[in-house]
């Protein structure tokens, strides 16, 4: 995914909490994008980081540090429906390169 | 507001025939890019359409192609097609408030093209 690296895949129990990494190139970097797929859906929008520091919306939140050019999204109080690839995605020279993803099953 | 809308959304083509995707961005979206998503490599970036220019462009041979008209809608063609070409193809719109690097883009549903 051109240089934007994500685990493949990952498991957790309902309930719980699970953090989903994301680095990339920090050459050109701009914002970092994270979308939601659940499988034969489109991505969907789920947050956006441009500046350092942790954005929380509800149950989900993401972290970006430029410097290190890393990023997470954080699910909490997962549930059954949170099963999808959760897509990492930068913003590079006007463009949005997206990592290959990373699929997540939640587990009863 | 209607969501972005692809047609059609599955297609079989046999290899050396071309194709026409179709794509309908939000209304009062000016932006639409193409995406090609494959199991193995992802999303990848084909292009963006601007008021009608090419205005971003992918590493993709130039078999790929597309269009956008003053309504905003757009169409991708792809020539003398090729086994490879089997993916999800999809389109997404932004508003363009003058930054791409913050304008979340809205993803079609996708056609799902399958090369014999």
């Amino acid at each position: 995914g051109q240089n934007i690296d994500q685990p493949t895949e990952m498991t957790a129990t309902e309930g719980a909490i699970v953090q989903i990494n994301c680095t990339y190139q920090t050459s050109g970097f701009n914002g970092l994008f994270w979308y939601q797929q659940h499988a034969g859906e489109a991505p969907t929008f789920l947050s956006y980081n441009v500046l350092d520091g942790l954005e929380e919306k509800g149950r989900f939140s993401s972290f970006l540090s430029r410097s290190k050019g890393y990023s997470y999204l954080l699910l909490k109080e997962l549930q059954m429906k949170d099963s999808a690839s959760y897509l990492c995605a930068a913003t590079r020279s006007d463009k949005l390169i997206f990592g290959t993803g990373t699929r997540l099953q939640v587990f009863p | 507001k209607a969501g972005v809308t692809q047609t059609p959304r599955y297609l079989i083509k046999t290899r050396g025939q071309q194709v026409t995707l179709s794509c309908s961005p939000i209304s009062g979206h000016r932006s639409v890019s193409w995406y090609q998503q494959t199991p193995g490599q992802g999303l990848q970036f084909l292009f963006e359409y601007f008021s009608e220019t090419q205005r971003n462009k992918g590493n993709f041979p130039g078999r790929f192609s597309g269009r956008q008209f003053s309504n905003s809608r757009s169409e991708m063609n792809v020539s003398t097609l090729e086994l490879g070409d089997s993916a999800l193809y999809l389109c997404a719109s932004s508003p363009n408030r003058g930054d791409p690097s913050t304008d979340t883009q809205y993803f079609g549903p996708g056609t799902r093209l399958t090369v014999l």
